[in-house]
């Protein structure tokens, strides 16, 4: 069952642009991460938040998480063209099983 | 440090022929091992997923079946394969433990002919 929903389902910006990309779950969860797949390869990891967490950062990423709307935001500052790519969330979903549910993504295209 | 591999990386086949992907990890014990397709364009959708040995627990009722031999090493398997089946085919692994970071392998791109 699909969990994580990413909204835009596609965005194009201008190297040095920002990017945001937002993502809205339905269920109480642990924590919330966010990954990043170039196509035609495996998901990469890029950052965890807890749900007692509100903002994180990591270089160029900052996610952001509201609990009370169950959504998160990823904003990509000063993009570059090798961050095109397709971003994914993902959740646990508060529950004692080990899966992620991940949403569609949003795909990013960052042209110079 | 913890790898993880997928063979074969690519794969043609035929409606109705069988299937076998594995997928390895190296450098951890006891890992959870998942099985996810991704349609063309699209999210990933969980298919199997096995906290240890002999333990596999289906996502979705289908075509295909998977099965952990190992303690690292994980198969998706199909006895005949449709059309329908063509996607792209990650394996990935985590800790035990609630909402832990999966790390996913390259990926299988299979078509059905």
């Amino acid at each position: 069952s699909q969990q994580g929903e990413e909204d835009p389902q596609a965005l194009s910006i201008q190297e040095g642009e920002n990017a945001t990309m937002n993502c809205s779950y339905k269920t109480s969860i642990n924590n919330l991460q966010w990954y990043r797949q170039n196509s035609g390869r495996g998901l990469v990891h890029l950052i965890l938040i807890r749900s007692n967490e509100r903002e994180k950062h990591s270089g160029r990423l900052r996610v952001t998480l509201d609990t009370s709307k169950k959504s998160s935001s990823l904003l990509i500052t000063a993009s570059r063209a090798a961050d095109t790519a397709s971003y994914f969330c993902a959740t646990d979903a508060d529950q004692a099983g080990t899966a992620l549910i991940f949403g569609k993504g949003t795909t990013l295209s960052v042209s110079s | 440090s913890q790898t993880i591999h997928q063979w074969p990386a690519t794969l043609v086949q035929p409606v109705g022929s069988p299937l076998s992907l594995e997928c390895t990890v190296e450098g951890t014990s006891n890992p959870n091992l998942y099985w996810y397709r991704q349609a063309a364009g699209r999210g990933l959708q969980l298919l199997f997923y096995s906290v240890g040995i002999g333990q596999i627990s289906s996502e979705v009722p289908q075509n295909l079946s998977a099965s952990r031999p190992q303690d690292r090493q994980f198969i998706l398997s199909s006895k005949k394969l449709l059309l329908s089946d063509s996607g792209f085919y990650l394996c990935a692994w985590n800790r035990q433990g609630v909402g832990e970071t999966q790390y996913f392998g390259p990926g299988t791109r299979l078509l059905v002919l």
